[in-house]
Parts: C-alpha cells; structure tokens; sequence
C-alpha cells in the first residue's frame, strides 16, 4: 500500500536560513508525489509536484524539491528562509490504481524565526 | 473564479443532530474530494466524486454520505453526529485534462465541533 511519512512534527529556521522539510515514501510503482501548504485556518494550496523527469522539482514562492528514488524521499527545500513561510507542510503521494487521490502525510510545522 | 467554496465556516451541533456542509466549484472540475483534518493526523479522505452522478467511499467514511447531482456542487451529509465527527472539513477539486495527475483546489474548510 501507497504511504507518505513526514519524520518532523516540527521545524524551526531563522529567517534568511535554508531550510528542509522532509518527506519520504512508500509505493508499489512510479512515484507521484505533491507538497501542499497550509496557512492558518485557511486551506491547502499547492506548491510543485514531481511527475516525470528532472529530480529538481521548482515550484512556488521560491520552493523546490528534491526528488531521490534511492532513498525514496521528496524533501522540501528552500534556500532562504522567511517568516511568512511559517505554516503546516502537507507531502502527499497518488494513491496506485485509484481515480488520482493523494494519500496525505501528517504534516509538518514550520517556524520561521525573525 | 470564485474557486472551491464551503459554507459554513463554523458550525456547532449537539450528539444526534445532522447537518450538510455544503462544497461547491466554479472551475468545472469533474473530480471533488471530501476530507477531514484531526491535529497531527494530516488529512483523511471521507468520500469522491469523479462526475456528477458518481460517487464513491474513501478511508473514513463512515457516518457520511454524500450526494454529486451536479458538477459544482458536492454536499456532504452527517446524519447522527458523534463527538468523533468534530473536526476540520476540507472539500477540493481537480480538474480531469492532462491526466490523473493534476493538483486539486481546496476550499477554505468547515470547523465542526459536536458537543
């Protein structure tokens, strides 16, 4: 069965810092893999996904991710901190042989510190 | 666009009550999704639809039901509320072109609490 773990309940950077959320998985074939955020009592809103092809996945407001298949993560990196980055980070996977539904992980929260 | 909707934004029922959140999309996506969000728990998918007419369960279903009678609107029903139904409702769509791969569009949720 498909599965996404987030290792990190929490993640503190200073503004102006790198910082890496991190993301691993579990699937039975190729894998599609999401990162979502989600601000304060608002929804999730997409950032990038990996489908197909560079390992480097470049998405929104300055996030990209790294996609490994030998070591079957899809960490979230950035490489300047900010505070308004400060919400919960959402990895998720397409659930294998389903109508495209994401099996969500449970989430990380990043602290952005001024 | 409007984008995905949800009313209402908080609710408040006591053990037993039933009530519809409503979820509706103005993207005229075919596929929408009902989730829940319990802290530390990520989100967990209640019911989808991949067209009108067309529904089907998720990992945690139990306790809903919904309805696809059209393509912007997807309610969801809870019945008897129990206390374990008190959580943050996410409803999201996706769009069917380009494959199955597309990003789905959340709405803003429901918080519900049953007391």
């Amino acid at each position: 069965a498909q599965s996404v773990a987030q290792p990190e309940d929490q993640v503190n950077v200073a503004e102006g810092n790198p910082l890496t959320v991190k993301c691993t998985y579990s699937v039975s074939g190729n894998p599609y893999l999401f990162w979502y955020v989600q601000y304060p009592n608002r929804g999730l809103q997409f950032l990038l996904k990996y489908i197909t092809g560079d390992n480097l996945v470049k998405g929104s407001y300055g996030f990209e991710a790294e996609f490994n298949k030998s070591q079957t993560s899809f960490h979230l990196k950035k490489p300047s901190a900010l505070v308004s980055d400060s919400a919960l980070y959402f990895c998720a996977v397409r659930e294998g042989g389903s109508q495209g539904n994401l099996i969500f992980g449970k989430g990380t929260k990043l602290s952005v510190k001024p | 666009n409007a984008g995905v909707t949800q009313t209402p934004k908080f609710r408040i029922l006591k053990i037993g009550q039933s009530m519809t959140l409503q979820c509706t999309q103005d993207m005229n996506h075919n596929y929408m999704y009902w989730y829940r969000q319990d802290p530390g728990m990520g989100l967990k998918l209640i019911y989808y639809s991949v067209g009108a007419g067309i529904t089907d369960k998720g990992e945690v279903p139990n306790g809903y039901n919904v309805s696809r009678s059209t393509t912007e609107d997807f309610p969801l029903r809870l019945e008897l509320a129990a206390p374990s139904q008190t959580s943050v409702y996410f409803c999201a769509s996706r769009k069917t072109g380009g494959g199955l791969y597309n990003e789905q569009f959340f709405g803003p949720g429901t918080r519900l609490t049953v007391l």
